[in-house]
């Protein structure tokens, strides 16, 4: 079974820190990606990557960053946090480029920003 | 761009009870659909996937879905709900004429079922 592991469950953390997520897939996936979930606005992505090194914004990139050093391990950085960004954070991972494969997800890291 | 609507925000209903959980997609060449799941306190599973083929698909837990071209949805059904199907469902779409493995997430409907 695929396993994508995210480093914590809940996070607090106070505005204006710079807060990692990391995210750690067991399947040698290419692809990845990091969404935040909010109530009654679904999913939405904020930066995806196909490769080691690769990224590209997604649909809310602001405020936040990403880095893809090796490919197993996806970070999702908040440079400077703030209230707005406190949410559910989802990564995922899928098989190259075939569009049919599936995302498969992480349980989620629930950040709150004070 | 392609959206994805979920009709419904909650749907509640009995134990035993059959239930569908409405799903439209907008227009496009071809799309590839998903159905996932997220019980409390977890991440999304997959229950099924519609690619190509056959219009009607099943999936996990005796969910089935029916992609249907003309009226561009693609709803989720069960014939007879267990307690344990209470969670949130998110119908997702790959739209293939851009080229990317981006899935476009519709906003969630959240089913409860009572005994």
């Amino acid at each position: 079974d695929v396993k994508v592991t995210q480093s914590s469950r809940y996070l607090v953390k106070r505005t204006g820190e710079k807060v990692f997520l990391e995210c750690v897939q067991d399947m040698d996936h290419e692809n990845m990606f990091w969404y935040r979930q909010d109530p009654g606005l679904g999913l939405r992505l904020i930066y995806f990557s196909y490769d080691v090194k690769m990224k590209e914004k997604g649909d809310i990139p602001e405020g936040y960053s990403v880095s893809r050093e090796k490919k197993e391990r996806f970070s999702l950085i908040l440079e400077s946090a703030s209230t707005n960004q406190t949410s559910m954070y989802l990564c995922a991972s899928s098989w190259g480029t075939d569009f049919n494969q599936p995302q498969h997800f992480g349980d989620g890291t629930r950040l709150s920003i004070l | 761009a392609q959206s994805v609507t979920q009709l419904d925000s909650q749907v509640p209903v009995f134990e035993e009870a059959p239930v569908e959980l409405r799903c439209n997609y907008s227009s496009s060449v071809s799309v590839y659909l998903f159905w996932y799941v997220q019980y409390p306190n977890q991440g999304l599973q997959l229950l099924l996937k519609y690619l190509s083929g056959s219009t009607l698909v099943k999936g996990i837990n005796g969910f089935e879905a029916e992609f249907n071209k003309s009226q561009t949805s693609f709803h989720l059904r069960k014939p007879s709900v267990h307690i344990s199907d209470t969670a949130e469902y998110f119908c997702a779409v790959s739209d293939l004429s851009h080229n990317t493995d981006k899935l476009i997430f519709g906003t969630g409907t959240r089913l409860q079922v009572f005994p």
